[in-house]
């Protein structure tokens, strides 16, 4: 079951705050973010297992929400290097080894 | 520095043509993950490997295999491709069970 994730896409001036969502119907064991820049390769930004916790890398943090069956991507004033394509892939049972991916959220950042 | 190769970067066949895409992985990584990613969209798992073990997602067309003859090395074969099999095709790693994956830069597969 693909995950949804909101908004679909996002324009930021630099500096400005955005949150992705991720949601799920199905109980989440853990959530991998991911960014893709234009004709890249996705590169990992962090994983959320399940428990709540939150994590932090730079000015992008995230949330997982076991009990709602979501998470959230926090990216604080945000840079022009920020831009690209957001996925969220969700694991719906431990060890399964394998991510779904959302749709993702295409955000860009303007000087 | 370890890294997650594909060559080659860009492919041309034509209709029918079989194909193979490879890749190849420094990080000694267990577990190897072939996508599909085309324009616009997220990356579709087709199939993934658990060091031989080899698991085959249930809607991938039995038109895609896969051959993971050692730990560093997993191919990427479509027998018979098709307009519609026109792609990014990315492979990622990852040193096991709910662990971060780490991408190749992809093959762009274009069927004349």
């Amino acid at each position: 079951q693909q995950p949804v994730q909101s908004p679909q896409a996002v324009i930021l001036r630099e500096g400005e705050d955005a949150v992705i969502n991720c949601s799920s119907s199905k109980a989440l064991y853990s959530v991998h973010w991911y960014r893709q820049k234009h004709g890249e390769a996705p590169v990992f930004l962090m994983i959320l297992l399940k428990g709540g916790e939150q994590k932090g890398h730079d000015k992008i943090s995230a949330s997982f929400n076991e009990k709602k069956q979501q998470s959230s991507l926090y990216l604080t004033a945000s840079q022009l290097s920020y831009s690209g394509t957001y996925f969220c892939g969700t694991e719906t049972q431990g060890g399964s080894e394998k991510l779904v991916f959302g749709k993702g959220t295409k955000l860009t950042v303007n000087p | 520095d370890a890294m997650v190769i594909q060559n080659p970067r860009y492919q041309v066949t034509q209709f029918g043509k079989p194909v193979t895409l490879s890749c190849s992985q420094t990080l000694n990584h267990n577990v190897m993950y072939w996508y599909q990613q085309k324009s616009s969209q997220a990356p579709k798992l087709l199939f993934h490997y658990y060091d031989k073990d080899f698991n085959n997602e249930a809607d991938t067309p039995d038109n895609f295999q896969s051959r993971r003859p050692n730990t560093s090395f997993c191919f990427l074969d479509i027998r018979s491709p098709g307009l519609g099999d026109a792609a990014m095709y990315l492979c990622a790693t990852s040193p096991g069970l709910s662990y971060e994956q780490y991408f190749g830069p992809g093959t762009r597969l274009t069927v004349t």
